[in-house]
């Protein structure tokens, strides 16, 4: 049973510490997408990647956030320095572009705290 | 700009009731997706769907693609305790390579 994984699956930091969130994607998906959810916003696209190659990233805070694919097994999610308001859960997902059709596979997330 | 309009918002429902939601917008999609996140999870695909008028089963769901393109219905038959959570609809961004917009979610309660 193919899944994306995501590490750590819960991180408490303080403010100003960086913070690297990992995703493994499943093999074979050539799409990888970093999502931040929480209660005032929902679910909001940070980045994406096809095929390692980063598509979008206009939904990130570009001062303190990256993201990138250093091989097909493995993206990350970097904040630094982290903030409060960055407190959130971040989701990892993959996907396979077929044609005209294309699913999301979502992973169990990282549940952020930064005091 | 694309957006998703869901709703309910949220349903309070007695086990073994029928439940439907529903997704709009004012574009066109090709592909409409539902996803059930569980609290502390990950949003889970439960039923894509490709074609217009296309009608999927998943077990006791079914979710039909609106004919118009502009709309997608979620149905949960004889609900039970574990179909608590929330439902969220999706739909990719018009020629923005796989980006998804999500509707605001309908949190599903039921009563046992």
């Amino acid at each position: 049973d193919a899944r994306v994984t995501q590490t750590p699956r819960h991180k408490v930091t303080e403010m100003g510490q960086e913070v690297t969130m990992r995703c493994q994607p499943i093999l074979g998906h050539n799409t990888v997408f970093w999502y931040r959810q929480t209660m005032m916003q929902g679910l909001e696209l940070l980045a994406y990647f096809r095929n390692r190659a980063p598509l979008d990233d206009s939904g990130m805070p570009k001062d303190r956030f990256s993201a990138e694919m250093p091989d097909a097994t493995l993206a990350t999610l970097k904040i630094q320095p982290s903030e409060p308001r960055d407190s959130a859960v971040y989701f990892c997902a993959s996907g396979l572009r077929l044609g005209l059709g294309e699913t999301q596979y979502f992973g169990p997330g990282t549940r952020l705290l930064v005091l | 700009g694309q957006q998703l309009n869901q709703s309910p918002q949220s349903m309070f429902i007695q086990e073994g009731e029928d439940v439907s939601m529903n997704c709009t917008s004012s574009s066109i999609f090709n592909t409409w997706l539902w996803y059930k996140q569980d609290p502390g999870e990950g949003p889970v695909l439960l039923i894509a769907l490709y074609k217009a008028g296309e009608l999927t089963s998943n077990g006791r769901l079914t979710a039909q693609f609106g004919i118009t393109r502009k709309d997608s219905f979620l149905n949960i038959s004889a609900s039970i305790p574990s179909d608590v959570g929330i439902y969220f609809c999706a739909g990719p961004f018009y020629n923005q390579g796989g980006k998804l917009i999500f509707g605001q979610g309908t949190e599903l309660s039921v009563k046992p």
